[in-house]
């Protein structure tokens, strides 16, 4: 089973509609994030969550929110769905521990959703 | 403004021979490197990482070279199999300020010929 799940996998909207991802983990990971890939280009990340009570934007939330609803579970909506948030939507989570010098720990991903708004 | 550039959008390698991938930053608060490899309907997975107290990582086929002074990092996988092709995504934190934020190039799709 995947450790890190999201869903929808793809989702056809309308400009206007409220949507909402899910994404849930089994790695036992206290931090979680959302990122968009458009075409051609790298992730971006929309917002992030180091434990159920500390939520973050990150370089593009404006358009989206987010819910963490527990240590496994982080939501991403969009209250009003325009056409330019169409786009490859993915979740990661990453350990706690320690970082700087020689360590790091690196984010694991989903699988993606994709999302187009018409 | 992009921090991580990729300047290659794609690379195709003949099967055996070596893939060089490479990767420029501007912020020079960065000082933790990583590559992801993704495959299509798939999400990224990591690959290979590096530090900036070292100018060298290897594992296995694939070795990540660092050069400070020159902001730049590549990934060399030797031999190339066909299963690496795949986008290669470069990705960059100022992980010693305790950011757990990634930044990341636009990707280089590989290609490698049998």
């Amino acid at each position: 089973d995947a450790d890190v799940t999201q869903t929808p996998r793809n989702r056809i909207t309308k400009t206007g509609k409220r949507i909402m991802l899910e994404c849930s983990q089994t790695k036992g990971h206290d931090r979680m994030y959302w990122y968009r890939q458009d075409p051609g280009l790298g992730l971006q990340l929309i917002y992030y969550s180091f434990d159920v009570k500390d939520i973050n934007k990150g370089e593009i939330s404006d358009g989206y929110s987010v819910s963490r609803q527990a240590q496994a579970k982080f939501s991403l909506s969009l209250e009003s769905a325009i056409p330019n948030q169409t786009a490859l939507y993915f979740c990661a989570t990453s350990d706690a521990g320690t970082s700087g010098g020689d360590s790091y720990n690196e984010q694991f991903f989903g699988p993606g959703t994709r999302l187009t708004v018409l | 403004d992009q921090q991580v550039k990729q300047n290659s959008p794609s690379l195709s390698v003949q099967e055996g021979r070596i893939s060089i991938l490479n990767c420029d930053y501007t912020n020079s608060m960065f000082d933790y490197f990583l590559w992801y490899k993704k495959y299509p309907a798939e999400g990224p997975t990591f690959l290979i990482s590096i530090s900036s107290i070292k100018d060298k990582n290897e594992d296995g086929r694939f070795t990540v070279f660092l050069n400070k002074s020159a902001k730049h990092l590549s990934l060399h996988i030797v031999p190339s199999q066909p299963g690496d092709s795949a986008v290669y995504f470069c990705a960059a934190s100022e992980a010693g300020a305790g950011s757990y934020q990634l930044t990341f190039g636009k990707g280089t799709k590989l290609s490698v010929i049998p």
